[in-house]
């Protein structure tokens, strides 16, 4: 079955930093591209960050440029997200998500994680 | 990368079609052909419906359709069913490598 797992999310002070993870299970990992999307209590989906299926490129919307990073280790067929310098309205759940088509980086995504709750607050 | 606009809320009686709309401007939806929807029930994952603006995965049902006009994208869902009540979502690449995606539409089959 093809699944995506995050974890990493938890309560963080202004300014303090989170790594999130995404273990990934049922496809060929180093195949797709991959992204983070995240959804802010009653607000829609936001694009954060997405990451070629060799790692050799990456992308940041810019509400997060210069604060987060993606990188993935193919080896263990996981995603990682680091948020530095976290602010209040980078509260949200966070999702991984697999790109659908292969030779595409930034299109569509098939498969999405549950989630995990990031919550920035003093 | 200001959020696409779509409709807060679409309705619709069974068996009819209801259409979404999706506009951005001409520096992501019309633009690229990488517009996306999907299909979100509370509680649960994204399902993509459409990608690169009219093309449907395996397994969504035909009843669902994807159009774009000048910067304006389109969801069709033709027949529709009590299970297609849902939030929907578009995205659409907005250049510059980043994607941009829709605040969503509320799908209520009265």
């Amino acid at each position: 079955e093809v699944q995506l797992l995050e974890s990493g999310g938890g309560l963080v002070q202004p300014g303090g930093s989170l790594r999130l993870s995404c273990a990934a299970s049922g496809f060929t990992f180093s195949t797709y591209a991959m992204s983070w999307v995240r959804q802010a209590s009653g607000k829609g989906l936001e694009w954060v960050s997405a990451i070629s299926g060799s790692g050799g490129r990456t992308y940041y919307a810019d509400s997060v440029k210069g604060r987060f990073t993606i990188s993935r280790d193919n080896s263990k067929n996981t995603l990682y997200l680091q948020m530095n310098s976290l602010r209040a309205e980078d509260t949200a759940v966070y999702y991984c998500a697999k790109g659908f088509v292969v030779v595409v980086d930034l299109d569509a995504f098939d498969i999405w994680g549950q989630g995990t709750m990031v919550t920035v607050s003093s | 990368q200001s959020a696409l606009t779509q409709p807060p809320s679409a309705s619709g009686s069974p068996g009819q079609s209801v259409t979404i709309s999706c506009t951005g401007t001409s520096s992501d939806v019309g633009g690229y052909n990488y517009v996306s929807w999907y299909q979100r029930n509370p509680g649960k994952a994204p399902k993509l419906m459409i990608y690169e603006v009219d093309k449907r995965p395996s397994g969504v049902p035909d009843r669902f359709s994807g159009s774009k006009s000048g910067n304006t994208a389109s969801l069709t869902v033709s027949g529709l069913q009590a299970e297609d009540e849902a939030d929907y979502y578009c995205s659409s690449y907005a250049g510059s490598n980043t994607l941009v995606f829709g605040g969503g539409t509320k799908l209520t089959v009265l």
